[in-house]
Order: structure tokens, then C-alpha cells, then sequence
């Protein structure tokens, strides 16, 4: 079974709002990721963990703030966002056995259709 | 640096045609592994096919073939019979196996591709 579970599907929020993006995989990975992706454009990595420890932060924004409170989960916390943060937001794993590695297949969720307005 | 190039942006193709998707990638390693995704209007990428540069063959999956020449540093992806289904975009990806820790996934632009029934 190959599924990312992301939540909420849809997303509208105002600058001033805090919410949350929620990942979920039962496939016993150990590496989990955030994309954002823009229309027409390829995904673009925000972050990385690695038995559940930060590994790869791509210089993104404080207003985005990633937590993975155990091996299954990961969240994104969202915070005085700007409508250019409008996006589509993937997660993905990857099996991550002996740590992080990109040259592991990863599996995305569907996403989450962010609006900032 | 990797790179991975896409140069088709749209292809549409009446149904049941065959068409190839084209992917020519650059990059300094000997070790490498290539991908393809596809992402339906839905949003989730679908993970296809992982190969390493080690295995030239080619590969078959049903109406799916990979063609992978090194020669050319070229992975292309042929839809045979194709159907309105197989609308969406695809990704060709890139990963470089190294010892930094910090490697990442390289995606290509995409090709959205278009079957008219």
C-alpha cells in the first residue's frame, strides 16, 4: 500500500489566520517531505526529515514552520502568510532506511490547494 | 549541477496514437537514478519508474515503455494506444547518489500531455 493521506484537500486562509497542513503514511517510512508547487511549474522542496529530525531546510520562509511529531505524521504550520504563498502543497515519503537519501523512490498525497487572500 | 531537461511544454495526441515524452538530463555522477511521475488534474503525483544507471534495459509495463540511453543521456517515455486517462502532466526526475547528505530530487518542467478522444 502506497499511500500519503494529506488533510485538509482545500485550504483559504487570510494573511493575519494560522493553520495547519497535515501528512500522514503507514508504509514504515522514515523520511518525510514538503513540495510546494506553483501552476505549471515543477515541485519545489521546502523540507526534509529523517527519522523525524530536520534534515533539509531550503531557506523557506519562518512563516512556515514544519513538525514531525512521530514517524507517521508531519505537519506544516502556517503563520502571517502572503498571497504569493498560494500553492499547491505536497508531502512525500521515502522508505529513508539508512537515513535520507533522494535516490529512494517517494510517494506523494494528493495535496493540499492552498489560497492566500 | 543536475539538470533535467523537458523540452516538450504540450503534446496533444488523438486517442489510441502512440506519442513518446521526451527527458535529456545532465549531471557529473556515475551513480544516478531517473524517475518519471505523473500528475493528473487531481494533483497527486504517481510515482512510475525508478531506474539506476547502471541498468540500461529497457522496460515495459503494460502500454508504458521507458527507453534509457546513456549514451545520449536521454530517458524517454512512450504511451502505446493511448487513452483519455493518460492525460496529465509528467515529470522526468533526477537524483545523484552521493555521501553530502543534502542531494536532491531534480525535476524536469513537465510535459502536459493531452488526449482528445
Amino acid at each position: 500500500d502506497t499511500e500519503v493521506t494529506q488533510t485538509p484537500k482545500h485550504l483559504v486562509m487570510g494573511m493575519t489566520n494560522k493553520k495547519s497542513l497535515k501528512c500522514e503514511q503507514h508504509m514504515g517510512h522514515r523520511a518525510m517531505y514538503w513540495y510546494k508547487q506553483k501552476a505549471k511549474k515543477p515541485p519545489e522542496l521546502m523540507f526534509v526529515y529523517s527519522y523525524e529530525k530536520l534534515s533539509i531546510n531550503e531557506s523557506v520562509p519562518s512563516r512556515f514552520s514544519p513538525e514531525c511529531p512521530n514517524s507517521s505524521l508531519l505537519n506544516l504550520h502556517l503563520h502571517a502568510l502572503q498571497p504569493e504563498d498560494s500553492a499547491l502543497y505536497l508531502c512525500a515519503s521515502s522508505r529513508g532506511r539508512a537515513g535520507y537519501t533522494s535516490t529512494d523512490t517517494q510517494y506523494f498525497g494528493p495535496g493540499t490547494r492552498l489560497t492566500v487572500l | 549541477a543536475q539538470k533535467v531537461t523537458q523540452a516538450q511544454t504540450e503534446i496533444s495526441v488523438v486517442e489510441k496514437e502512440d506519442v513518446t515524452l521526451d527527458c535529456v538530463y545532465e549531471t557529473r555522477d556515475t551513480t544516478y537514478y531517473l524517475f518519471w511521475y505523473k500528475q493528473p488534474p487531481s494533483g497527486e503525483l504517481v510515482f512510475l519508474i525508478r531506474r539506476n544507471s547502471f541498468d540500461e534495459q529497457n522496460e515495459i509495463s503494460g502500454r508504458y515503455s521507458w527507453n534509457f540511453q546513456k549514451s545520449t543521456s536521454s530517458f524517454n517515455f512512450t504511451i502505446t494506444a493511448s487513452q483519455v486517462v493518460d492525460s496529465a502532466v509528467y515529470f522526468c526526475a533526477l537524483s545523484e547518489e552521493t555521501n553530502f547528505g543534502n542531494e536532491k530530487l531534480t525535476f524536469g518542467t513537465g510535459t502536459r500531455l493531452t488526449i482528445i478522444p
